[in-house]
C-alpha cells in the first residue's frame, strides 16, 4: 500500500514569497490533516478535511495560509506571503474516518 | 495538564543501554494515547496506540503502558540501537477528537 506522498521535500524561499505544497494521501482515506511542527514543538493542526469539506481549520492563520481538496483527494497548503516565523516542518496526514493517522515524510520550509 | 509534554527532550545513550521517556497528557475527556516514531527526513511512524487504563502494548524490544487516571505513559526500549535513534512523539486524542502532540524526545544510540 503506497503511503502518504508530500512534495516538495525541502523549500527555501524569501520573507514575502509565496509556496505551496501538494499532499496525496492513502487511496480511501477521506480524512486529510495538515499539521505545522516548528523546532523543538510537537506538530500542530492547521486543518482537517473531511473528503473536501473543512472540519477544523481554527488554527490556520487564514490571512496568509490557505489550503483546499478539490476533488476530495489531493491538498494543496498554501501560505502567501511567508514570514520568518512561518520556518517548520508541514507535514501531511490521512486516515479513514478518524482513525489511525498515516504520515507523509512532510515538506521542510525555511523562510529567509 | 492542559498540553501533552514529553521528558527529558533528550537522550543520548549507548548501544545496549535501556531507556524510558515519558509522556504526561490531560487526564479528563481521554480516548487514546499515541506514540510515533520519526526518523529524520522520513515519516512519523505509528508505534502504538492506547485507549484503556493500565494497557501495556509490545513491539520488539519497545514496550508501551498507559495509566490514564494520572494522565502518563512510559515507552521502553530495551538494549538499544543505533537505528533507534529518532524523536518518539505522543498524541493525545481527546473523546472529541481533538489531538495534541508532545515536542518529542529525540534519542540519540551511539554505537
Amino acid at each position: 500500500e503506497a503511503g502518504v506522498a508530500q512534495s516538495p521535500r525541502y523549500k527555501i524561499i524569501e520573507k514575502r514569497q509565496s509556496v505551496a505544497f501538494w499532499c496525496n494521501p492513502i487511496s480511501g482515506h477521506a480524512t486529510l490533516y495538515w499539521y505545522q511542527q516548528i523546532l523543538g514543538q510537537g506538530p500542530k493542526l492547521l486543518i482537517q478535511f473531511q473528503n473536501n469539506g473543512v472540519v477544523d481549520d481554527s488554527q490556520l492563520p487564514k490571512d496568509r495560509f490557505s489550503a483546499e481538496r478539490l476533488k476530495g483527494v489531493d491538498s494543496t497548503l498554501k501560505i502567501q506571503p511567508a514570514k520568518l516565523e512561518d520556518s517548520a516542518v508541514y507535514l501531511c496526514a490521512s486516515s479513514l474516518g478518524v482513525g489511525e493517522q498515516f504520515f507523509g515524510p512532510g515538506t521542510r520550509l525555511t523562510v529567509l | 495538564i492542559l498540553n501533552v509534554e514529553q521528558s527529558p527532550q533528550s537522550l543520548h545513550v549507548q548501544e545496549g543501554d535501556s531507556t524510558n521517556f515519558t509522556c504526561s497528557f490531560p487526564s479528563s475527556n481521554f480516548y487514546a494515547l499515541h506514540w510515533y516514531r520519526w526518523e529524520t527526513a522520513k515519516s512519523p511512524e505509528a508505534l502504538f496506540v492506547m485507549t484503556l487504563n493500565g494497557d501495556e502494548k509490545k513491539k520488539g524490544r519497545i514496550s508501551a503502558t498507559l495509566n490514564t487516571k494520572e494522565g502518563y505513559s512510559y515507552l521502553y526500549i530495551k538494549g538499544s540501537q543505533p537505528e533507534d535513534s529518532a524523536t518518539y512523539l505522543c498524541a493525545y486524542r481527546s473523546n472529541n477528537n481533538d489531538m495534541r502532540f508532545g515536542a518529542g524526545t529525540r534519542l540519540t544510540v551511539k554505537p
